[in-house]
């Protein structure tokens, strides 16, 4: 079946601009996480989804950062005014136990 | 709280000779742990996990970790090393709480020598 997807692939912009990182998750996955992976790194966590309440945002690094999710379907991760300390791949996750399937992940580059 | 250390950043193996990535964990309960893969370019993918059964778990592509409490280990090996092996490597555990949310190492990165 299909896996989740995220959208876009890459992403270039300017650093003050603002973008919008998007994630299809698994059909039916009642959690969704979104994680941070700068350059040589692991992964950070960012925010936890479910359904559409997101009960844990302690990863989210500054207010420039937010997430929204439609009920148990898409989520976008916002970052306003983006910097350059923000350039990294955003990977989104979902899952319905303890194992968490990963989408291909947006690699955002500010430059 | 839960974290995991990968002791080694780089290794460096030959076709047909065992793997060896060592992970050490700290846990104030007894964790999930997860092995996870990431070839260049493509995404990650769960190579095993150990969640309290088995101390010896296999995972796919001939690859297996084992659990061991008195060391807080939970090293990856693997009898023999192909090429389509060289990835990188995350070890992973679980933070336990409502979340789920997983906590990652910072990657062995494996090549594998012809």
């Amino acid at each position: 079946g299909a896996g989740v997807s995220q959208s876009p692939s890459n992403k270039v912009t300017e650093k003050g601009k603002d973008v919008e990182l998007r994630c299809d998750p698994i059909s039916g996955h009642t959690a969704l996480y979104w994680y941070r992976q700068r350059l040589g790194q692991g992964l950070e966590f960012l925010i936890y989804f479910q359904g559409n309440s997101a009960p844990d945002k302690s990863g989210l690094p500054s207010d420039r950062f937010s997430a929204e999710r439609t009920g148990e379907s898409v989520s976008t991760l916002t970052i306003q005014r983006t910097q350059q300390e923000d350039s990294a791949v955003y990977l989104c996750a979902s899952s319905t136990s303890y194992e968490q399937y990963f989408g291909p992940g947006t690699r955002l580059t500010v430059t | 709280a839960q974290s995991v250390t990968q002791l080694d950043s780089h290794v460096s193996v030959s076709e047909g000779t065992p793997v060896l990535l060592r992970c050490n964990y700290s846990s104030s309960y007894s964790p999930s742990l997860f092995w996870y893969v990431q070839h260049p370019n493509k995404g990650l993918q769960l190579l095993l996990k150990y969640t309290s059964a088995a101390t010896l778990v296999k995972g796919i592509n001939g690859f297996e970790a084992e659990f061991k409490k008195s060391e807080t280990s939970f090293h990856l090996t693997k009898p023999s090393a192909h090429m389509s092996d060289a990835a990188e490597y995350f070890c992973v555990v679980s933070d336990g709480g409502a979340t789920n949310k997983l906590i990652f190492g910072t990657g062995t990165l494996l090549a594998v020598q012809p």
